[in-house]
């Protein structure tokens, strides 16, 4: 079985705060990839960033940055100085390798409130 | 470039009435096609995913079915409507197995 858990179910902060979304997963397999979606209000996911479990080089780009810790099974997601636009529902997602064609499994999300 | 398209938007249909909700995308070959559908609470579950035309698997049980009768068009049915049905459905696209999933604008269904 696999699992996504976001345990933040709603985080707010004040804008140009640095702002970490965790994100912790469950899986059997050695293969595996995970990614993070943004969903802003208008309701369309957006692709933010896929890794796949052989890589736990953490990675930065522009003022977003993820730590991949296997050790921990965690795939964490930090905004550097916050901006309003980053208001939205953020979604942590995993795929299993040895499965056929399916699809992702997310977590509940995490619902981030940026503050003027 | 590629774009994907769902229609219609909104969506407000009476318990046991028909659905169809429409999927195509654009600008790719033989991609790989996914339906969600995301209820309140926020999370998003996988329904049916296809891998070429005609091949559907449904992950979970349910009075939706789906179709693919061209490459790059995923059609999402039912014949009654449930309460239960209501959400938000959101289609996608991949270009090969584990990629990350592109997905289109949504459907906000609301069955009454």
């Amino acid at each position: 079985a696999q699992k996504v858990t976001q345990a933040q179910t709603e985080i707010s902060v004040v804008e140009k705060e640095d702002v970490t979304l965790d994100c912790v997963y469950e899986t059997r397999d050695t293969t595996y990839y995970l990614f993070w979606y943004k969903q802003p209000p208008s309701g369309e996911l957006v692709f933010l960033i896929r890794r796949n479990s052989f890589d736990e080089q953490n990675e930065i780009s522009g003022r977003y940055s993820w730590n991949f810790q296997k050790s921990t099974s965690s795939f964490n997601f930090t905004i550097t100085a916050s901006q309003v636009v980053d208001s939205a529902v953020y979604f942590c997602a995993l795929s299993e390798a040895r499965r056929g064609a399916d699809g992702l499994t997310f977590g509940k999300g995490t619902h981030l409130i940026i503050q003027p | 470039s590629q774009t994907i398209h769902q229609w219609p938007a909104t969506l407000v249909q009476p318990v046991g009435s028909p659905l169809s909700l429409e999927c195509t995308v654009e600008g790719t070959s033989n991609p790989n096609l996914y339906w969600y559908r995301q209820a309140a609470g926020r999370g998003l579950q996988l329904l049916f995913y296809s891998v070429g035309i005609g091949q559907i698997s449904s992950e979970v049980p349910q009075n939706l079915s789906a179709s693919r009768p061209q490459d790059r068009q995923f059609i999402l049915s039912s014949k009654k409507l449930l309460l239960s049905d209501s959400g938000f459905y959101l289609c996608a696209w991949s270009v090969r197995v584990r990629d990350e999933q592109y997905f289109g604008p949504g459907t906000r269904l609301t069955v009454t």
